[in-house]
């Protein structure tokens, strides 16, 4: 039962350093979005994606913040020069079709940046 | 998007029913209901959705008010696995943004022994 697969599952950066966390969608589902959960906050949509498209990027930062889900493998959500705020939870969820028809989106585990 | 009203926090005896409200006044008609949960440090996983006929699952029962403006969320035999922070979410299904998923701080549901 290959679910939405993200890793590194825990990652830890020094101030100025780059994180990249990566993202498996479930087999089949062509549609991955990144959110972030703050400590202490609610989920936050990021990102939405298809196979080497942006769909909608309007809940990134505008700064330092990408993401690209390529033709052959995983989506990357990228973060450079990290600083302390960007510590927290970054999940991933993907879906087989755009427009969401059963509502439902498969999270992954997450990955928590802790940044030093 | 709606705004949403969940209390902070609950408690439950297991083997006993779960029932977890909702106020969502502001909700649009083409908006549906959406509950997720998410046991600590794991992912957000869905339950169910609505839009005002009552639902039911293999997880819960949802139960909307008529008029719309609140919900609950009906986890008939809790478990302790069901220990977890439920939300509730608002959102349109079909066409537009309906994937920008935002919640709230939910509420956290104890399950006792």
């Amino acid at each position: 039962n290959a679910g939405v697969m993200q890793n590194p599952r825990h990652l830890v950066r020094r101030r100025g350093q780059e994180a990249r966390l990566r993202c498996s969608p479930m087999k089949g589902h062509s549609h991955v979005y990144w959110y972030r959960q703050l400590p202490e906050e609610g989920l936050k949509f990021m990102v939405y994606l298809q196979k080497e498209n942006i769909i909608d990027e309007s809940g990134m930062p505008k700064e330092r913040f990408s993401a690209e889900f390529p033709k052959e493998g995983p989506s990357i959500l990228r973060i450079q020069q990290v600083v302390r705020g960007d510590s927290a939870a970054y999940f991933c969820a993907s879906s087989p079709n755009g427009g969401l028809a059963t509502g439902e989106l498969f999270f992954g585990e997450g990955s928590r940046l802790t940044v030093l | 998007d709606a705004k949403t009203t969940q209390p902070t926090s609950m408690d439950c005896a297991e083997g006993r029913a779960a029932n977890l409200p909702c106020n969502h006044s502001t909700i649009s008609g083409n908006e549906y209901v959406y509950w997720y949960r998410q046991i600590h440090s794991q992912g957000p996983q869905y339950i169910i959705h609505g839009l005002k006929n009552n639902e039911t699952n293999e997880m819960a029962s949802l139960i909307i008010t008529e008029d719309r403006k609140s919900s609950t969320l009906i986890l008939p035999h809790a478990t302790l696995r069901d220990t977890a922070v439920y939300y509730c979410t608002p959102r349109q299904n079909s066409g537009g943004s309906n994937y920008k998923l935002t919640f709230g701080k939910g509420t956290l549901l104890t399950v006792n022994p």
